[in-house]
């Protein structure tokens, strides 16, 4: 099985500064043909998962554009430009490039 | 607006049975792959079991700690994708989501929650 890697565990961010989650890959999240399914997703509290990136660097519909997520191969990072109050939560990287599809241990986003 | 509606959570003894539904609208549902997805209280995701394809190639996908005793299936018919779950156990108690896609994991539903107690 795929395991994914978040760090840090927890980030506490002053509003208007940037922040920054990794997620390391225990192996490529390159498919056999030739995309990275690799997904970002947040949850704020008391709500389901919501897709924010996926195959690494894509955003999804309605996403903000201080969301972005780049990498490849086995190393991803998802980056907020500027952290908002509503961005508070959990984010998780999840692979879907093989199965069983594995989730990162979720990183909990603070604000200091 | 695609929308992914849960339903069957309950609470129930270890060993026993229960089924979950999930009601889909707001997209062509058969050509969509669908997963279950749980969470346990105050914990991270994990993923459950995915169905894919329709009629004679739909495949079935199961985490290991569920094989054998969890079945997936789906009513292309009625929009409707289910979870047979059979012998739980404590350890099965978690928020269960509904979800749609196979490589575009693109939405969650609200969840419905199953609680194995004694």
């Amino acid at each position: 099985d795929i395991v994914l890697t978040q760090t840090p565990v927890s980030s506490p961010v002053t509003l208007g500064q940037p922040a920054s989650i990794s997620c390391r890959s225990s192996q490529s999240l390159v498919h056999s043909a030739g995309k990275t399914y690799l997904n970002w997703l947040q949850q704020r509290p008391g709500q389901p998962p919501r897709l924010l990136i996926y195959q690494a660097s894509n955003r999804s519909s309605g996403v903000p554009d201080r969301f972005s997520g780049s990498g490849a191969g086995t190393d991803f990072t998802l980056k907020i430009s500027r952290v908002e109050a509503e961005d508070v939560g959990v984010y998780y990287c999840m692979q879907a490039t093989q199965f069983p599809r594995t989730f990162g241990q979720g990183t909990k986003l603070e604000i200091k | 607006e695609v929308q992914l509606v849960e339903s069957g959570g309950d609470l129930v003894q270890p060993g026993g049975s229960l089924r979950l539904s999930c009601a889909a609208s707001g997209f062509i549902f058969a050509d969509y792959a669908m997963n279950w997805v749980r969470q346990a209280p105050g914990q991270g995701l994990e993923w459950v079991s995915s169905t894919t394809g329709r009629g004679d190639y739909i495949t079935t996908y199961y985490a290991d700690s569920v094989k054998g005793r969890f079945t997936i299936s789906r009513d292309n018919s009625k929009n409707m994708l289910y979870l047979q779950m059979s012998s739980l156990r404590v350890e099965d108690t978690a928020l269960y989501f509904c979800v749609k896609g196979l490589f575009l994991i693109d939405y969650w539903g609200r969840g419905t929650l199953v609680t194995v107690s004694s």
